[in-house]
């Protein structure tokens, strides 16, 4: 199985802060990489797929970059509603796996 | 617009069996590949299982591969995951998700599966 590995485990930032996360694969996922959003009691929202490519209706604030082992996620400047969970998701190969999430929140 | 609603969540003894069912709207089924993630109370996401559009190809995780169905009617526009033999380490939310671009694009809203004597 692939192993996903995001850093930090949690962070703390201020509202108009730029924050990014990191993921890494064990092995070269090419840009099979998702990102997604959860807060307390909700489901998953997807924003960003193919590594890079901003889901409809996502703010522009959030993009992402990467291929092989190593991408990131960036939030250019933090909003309110962006204090969440965030995971990172390998779609290369089965059993897809997730990173163990990373909290975001408010300092 | 797109909604998923995941029903038949429920409390069940270890070695008990459930069936989760999704009804899907606002989309044609048929068209997608369809997933069941799931999270267990203050966990991360784990990845269960998927099928393509048609039925003719399945995939599970090795935790619930044997003990685990997944099938859709797509006439009742309609995505199931059969449980059988459950352990108290199956206790999630199970979401049932959209997929597009190997990513997972609607989720709904989960049901809670508690499986406790």
């Amino acid at each position: 199985d692939i192993q996903m590995t995001q850093s930090p485990s949690s962070v703390s930032a201020s509202v108009g802060d730029r924050v990014t996360i990191t993921c890494r694969a064990s092995q070269g996922i090419s840009t099979w990489l998702a990102w997604y959003q959860q807060k307390p009691g909700k489901a998953p929202k997807l924003l960003i797929y193919v590594a890079s490519t901003l889901q409809s209706g996502v703010p522009s604030r959030f993009s992402g970059s990467g291929s092989g082992t190593d991408f990131t996620l960036t939030i250019s400047s933090l909003q309110p509603e962006d204090f969440a969970t965030y995971y990172c998701q390998q779609a290369n190969s089965l059993p897809y796996t997730f990173g163990q999430g990373t909290k975001l929140e408010i300092k | 617009e797109v909604q998923l609603v995941e029903s038949g969540g429920d409390l069940v003894q270890p070695g008990g069996s459930l069936r989760l069912a999704c009804a899907a709207s606002g989309f044609t089924l048929s068209s997608y590949w369809m997933h069941w993630v799931r999270q267990a109370p203050g966990k991360g996401l784990v990845w269960v299982s998927r099928i393509n559009s048609d039925g003719s190809t399945i995939n599970y995780a090795d935790s619930v591969k044997g003990r685990f169905t997944i099938s859709r009617d797509n006439a009742k526009n309609t995505l199931y995951l059969q449980m059988n033999s459950l352990r108290a380490e199956d206790t999630a939310v199970y979401y049932c998700v959209r997929a597009r671009s190997a990513a997972f694009e609607y989720w709904g809203q989960g049901a809670l599966v508690t499986v406790s004597s």
